[in-house]
C-alpha cells in the first residue's frame, strides 16, 4: 500500500478556503485516492475519491496532478464545524482494497 | 447513504473480563468488515480484516487469541476483547464496504466503541 505524508496540522479562519495535501510518491497505476473526515469520539466521514484531475461534489474538491504522487483536499468556505482531522487514503479500491490510515491532518477553524 | 452501526457505543469492564462490540451493516451486505483499534491523539490502527464465513486476518502485533473476530453473517460482525485489561481501553472503530454497488469505493465507518477496562 502506497505510504501518505500530511501536514500534522493546520489552522484557518471561518469563511477561507483551505487546501490539505498528501503526498504518495509510490501510488500504483490503479489506486484510488480517498479523504475522510474524523470528529472527536466518531468514526471517520467519507468526503471524496478520485483518481486523476479534478473531482468535486457538495462538500469538497479534489485536485490530482498528472503524475498522481500528491492530491490536495479543497475545502471551500470552512466553518468551526469544519474543526476535525482529515485522512488521505490510497488503495486499489474494491474487494482487495484495505484501508490503511497515516496520521492524518488536524484542522483547526478558528472564528 | 450505507449505514453500519456499532454496538455498544460505550462500555467499562473490570479488568479479566471480556467484552463482545457488535458491528452491523444496516441496509447493505458486506462480505469484509474491518477492525480498527484508535488511541487518543493518535490515528486508526487497523487491527484486522474479517472475512464472512473464514478466519479473520490480523495484523501483525495483533493477538488473534486475545482479540476474537467473528464474521457469521453479511450484516454482522463481531469483535470479543478476553481477559482484558487498562491498557485494551480504547476506542474500536469498524468499517465496511456496500458490494451491491458495483461503482461504490466509499468505506462506510461505524460509529466507535469506547471501551474503558478498569
Amino acid at each position: 500500500l502506497a505510504k501518505t505524508t500530511q501536514p500534522i496540522s493546520m489552522d484557518s479562519y471561518e469563511g477561507q478556503e483551505v487546501n490539505i495535501t498528501c503526498s504518495h510518491n509510490n501510488i500504483a497505476t490503479n489506486d484510488y485516492i480517498t479523504w475522510y473526515q474524523q470528529f472527536p469520539s466518531q468514526g471517520p466521514r467519507f468526503i471524496i475519491q478520485g483518481y486523476k484531475t479534478k473531482v468535486t461534489n457538495e462538500v469538497a474538491s479534489l485536485f490530482i496532478p498528472a503524475d498522481r504522487k500528491s492530491s490536495t483536499l479543497s475545502l471551500p468556505r470552512v466553518s468551526l464545524s469544519d474543526t476535525a482531522v482529515y485522512y488521505c487514503l490510497v488503495g486499489l479500491s474494491g474487494g482487495s482494497y484495505i484501508p490503511t490510515f497515516g496520521r492524518g491532518t488536524s484542522l483547526i477553524v478558528h472564528p | 447513504g450505507a449505514v453500519v452501526s456499532q454496538h455498544p457505543s460505550r462500555v467499562i469492564c473490570k479488568s479479566g473480563t471480556s467484552v463482545k462490540i457488535e458491528c452491523r451493516s444496516l441496509d447493505f451486505q458486506a462480505t469484509t468488515m474491518f477492525w480498527y483499534r484508535q488511541f487518543p491523539k493518535q490515528s486508526l490502527m487497523l487491527m484486522a480484516t474479517s472475512n464472512e464465513g473464514s478466519k479473520a486476518t490480523y495484523e501483525q502485533g495483533v493477538e488473534k487469541d486475545k482479540f476474537l473476530i467473528n464474521h457469521a453473517s453479511l450484516t454482522l460482525s463481531t469483535l470479543t476483547v478476553t481477559s482484558a485489561h487498562p491498557e485494551d481501553s480504547s476506542f474500536y472503530i469498524c468499517s465496511a464496504r456496500d458490494l451491491g454497488l458495483a461503482h461504490s469505493y466509499e468505506q462506510y465507518f461505524g460509529p466507535g466503541t469506547r471501551l474503558t477496562v478498569t
